[in-house]
């Protein structure tokens, strides 16, 4: 499978815990989103990286929400001391160029 | 800012008939349209786009989406619908500048789900 993958697909964690997911977009992919999506909401833009390059991050990201892709191949997205209000399923996707983007089948987190 | 509206919460077609699911966009400069599909426990599939060109654009599965710029709207169609295309639909738009950087980020609507009735 050539698609973006990600890791875990669950995540079952205790308020205050920290996580962490990870992303493998396509492999020719320099770009690379994390999105997340609640229920009934559609996603919603987290951060955007260029090669390893961070180039945005939404405000929606407090200081508990860290992302990396070092080596700009696979990314990392970690939450520190996770809230109930974290719960949510987390996507990831990757594009080459500035059309469509290619989601992975998602992390969900649930904080209990 | 960049938004598109999906005004349906929910669409509910018998199978075989037409489907229409509708989108609006309001952005600044040339809109970047996308339709995604999602099935339960999914990821976004990607189903079509309108960068450039012609208003009518094709894409996966046998759906299409008609870009209207004179009243902003991005409706996904498709011809005669199947059982299996029930799903949640979302339009979306690229941001395109923002905060003096040039994001390629996607705005989503709220989702439209689809259901095909045999």
């Amino acid at each position: 499978d050539t698609g973006v993958s990600q890791n875990p697909r669950h995540k079952i964690t205790k308020r205050g815990q920290n996580v962490t997911f990870r992303c493998d977009p396509i492999s020719e992919h320099n770009r690379l989103y994390w999105y997340r999506q609640t229920l009934g909401q559609g996603p919603e833009f987290l951060t955007y990286f260029q090669n390893e390059a961070q180039l945005e991050k939404s405000r929606l990201l407090s200081d508990r929400f860290s992302a990396e892709r070092p080596k700009g191949s696979f990314s990392t997205l970690e939450i520190q001391r996770t809230e109930q209000g974290d719960s949510a399923m987390y996507l990831c996707a990757s594009s080459a160029h500035s059309y469509e983007q290619y989601f992975g089948p998602g992390t969900r987190l649930t904080v209990t | 800012a960049q938004s598109v509206a999906q005004p349906e919460d929910q669409v509910n077609v018998a199978e075989g008939n037409p489907l229409t699911v509708k989108c609006t966009y309001s952005v600044s400069g040339n809109p970047y349209l996308f339709w995604y599909v999602q099935y339960p426990n999914r990821g976004l599939q990607f189903l079509l786009k309108y960068i450039t060109g012609d208003n009518l654009v094709k894409g996966s599965y046998g759906f299409e989406a008609e870009f209207n710029k004179s009243q902003t709207s991005f409706h996904l169609k498709k011809p005669s619908a199947l059982v299996s295309d029930s799903a949640l639909y979302f339009c979306a738009v690229r941001d395109g500048v923002s905060r003096g950087v040039n994001t390629d980020k996607l705005i989503f609507g709220t989702g439209t789900r689809l259901q095909v009735f045999p």
